[in-house]
């Protein structure tokens, strides 16, 4: 079975550290391209950031950057996401997705994990 | 930045079909994809490359993408199909996502 299994979420405060993690199984992780997206308390979703299989492109959503890095480990079927720096606006629920890209036509997540809660708060 | 805009609500009876529209500047140049999320729930793939359904999506949602309008119709619409619904497209390296439309089926 696909399966995402998202953690490292919790209660941090303004200008605190994170770091999140994904664990992939039931597919050959390092054939895909990551995700990582969020979902604020009654809002929509928002993409955050993407990985290519190894993990030499890397994008991020303007609101992120400087502050988030994604990072993945093959060997190890994981996707990363470190949080520095922040703000009560990345207060959300984090989902990691399967990927596909298809160059300047298309991206799309075709698998989601469950997500981890992410609360900026003093 | 490119920007989908999505309707914040459509309703649809029982057994008749709803169709939500995804708006963007030349949309139809671009592939469109569609989620669902139910309460409580991931986003789940309904609709990939404008028109094709994943394995395991019922047959009676289909989608349609051209000009600058992406739709998203749900024939025989059920009360399962009750729900937060998504379009997404690709640009500039860059995830947009709609603002999302909450679908009653009443």
């Amino acid at each position: 079975e696909v399966q995402l299994v998202e953690s490292g979420g919790g209660l941090v405060q303004p200008g605190g550290s994170l770091r999140l993690s994904c664990a992939a199984s039931g597919f050959t992780f390092s054939s895909y391209w990551m995700s990582w997206v969020r979902q604020a308390p009654g809002k929509g979703l928002e993409w955050v950031a993407n990985i290519k299989q190894d993990g030499s492109e890397k994008y991020y959503v303007d609101s992120v950057k400087g502050r988030f890095t994604i990072s993945r480990d093959n060997a190890k079927n994981s996707l990363y996401l470190q949080m520095n720096s922040l703000r009560a606006e990345d207060t959300a629920v984090y989902y990691c997705a399967r990927s596909h890209w298809g160059g300047p036509s298309y991206y799309y997540m075709d698998v989601w994990g469950k997500g981890t809660t992410v609360t900026v708060s003093s | 930045s490119y920007e989908l805009t999505q309707p914040p609500s459509v309703s649809v009876s029982p057994g008749q079909t709803a169709s939500i529209t995804c708006s963007g500047d030349k949309l139809g140049d671009k592939y469109a994809f569609w989620y669902h999320q139910k309460p409580g729930q991931s986003p789940v793939l309904v609709i990939y490359e404008d028109i094709k359904r994943p394995s395991g999506i019922p047959e009676r949602f289909s989608g349609s993408n051209s000009g600058n309008t992406a739709t998203l119709t749900i024939s025989g619409t059920q009360a399962m199909d009750e729900a937060d619904y998504y379009c997404q497209a690709w640009d500039s390296s860059t995830v947009v996502f709609g603002g999302g439309t909450k679908l009653t089926v009443l």
